[in-house]
């Protein structure tokens, strides 16, 4: 079965960082680029950064609220995507979803179920 | 403000059809592939419409899609009551340089 399952969520003050993990089973995750798509309570989806595969390069790319802050990482031997955030801010609250990217149809394809972050004083 | 806008929500009966809207411009959705998700409540997002009108393996016949110029439109048919969701359109944007999406639409069922 295809899964994608985030875990490291959870409370953290402004200014705080955070490591969210993604664990992925089911497909060739070495041939997979990922990416991560976050949602604020009771708002839309907002894209967060994506990593290509490491035959495609390696390379990250993120969007301008979080670039700087956030960092994403992969490590193919474990099956394992990664996001380190760094001074985190009130309106990172959100919940980060773990996602496969198709690159030629520029889809988030696979989801995970998600992981809360609340950062709250 | 979301990049590309839809409308906030939708309504219609069961057995009917709806559609939902997303608009954009000539960075985004002029120049590349539409997708939509749906989201029911409480779960994750799932793809459900990629490169503007294919269907991912297993996403009911009942939905399509649709795009001209710097606009895409999703199509529900014989609406059911487990239809009721947001649902999302997304395109990668040449100008900012990654995916952006509208702002959601939650349809109901009446």
């Amino acid at each position: 079965e295809v899964q994608l399952v985030e875990s490291g969520g959870g409370l953290v003050k402004p200014g705080g960082s955070l490591r969210l993990s993604c664990a992925a089973s089911g497909f060739t995750f070495s041939n997979a680029w990922m990416s991560w798509v976050r949602q604020a309570p009771g708002k839309g989806l907002e894209w967060v950064g994506r990593i290509k595969s490491k035959t495609d390069g390696g390379t990250t790319d993120y969007a301008a609220p979080v670039k700087g802050r956030f960092t994403i990482s992969r490590d193919d031997s474990k099956n394992t995507l990664y996001l380190q955030m760094n001074s985190l801010k009130t309106e990172d609250t959100a919940v980060y979803y773990c996602t496969t990217f198709l690159p030629r149809e520029d889809a988030f394809d696979i989801w995970g179920q998600g992981t809360m972050v609340t950062v709250s004083s | 403000q979301s990049v590309l806008t839809q409308p906030p929500s939708v309504s219609e009966a069961p057995r009917q059809r709806v559609t939902i809207s997303c608009s954009g411009s000539s960075s985004n959705i002029g120049n590349n592939a539409v997708n939509w998700y749906q989201q029911l409540p409480g779960k994750a997002p799932k793809l459900l419409i990629y490169y503007d009108d294919l269907l991912p393996s297993g996403v009911s016949d009942r939905f399509s899609g649709s795009k001209s110029g710097t606009s895409a439109s999703l199509a529900i048919s014989g609406l059911q009551s487990e239809d009721e969701a947001d649902y999302y359109c997304a395109a990668w944007d040449d100008r900012l340089n990654g995916p952006v999406f509208g702002g959601g639409t939650k349809l109901t069922v009446l």
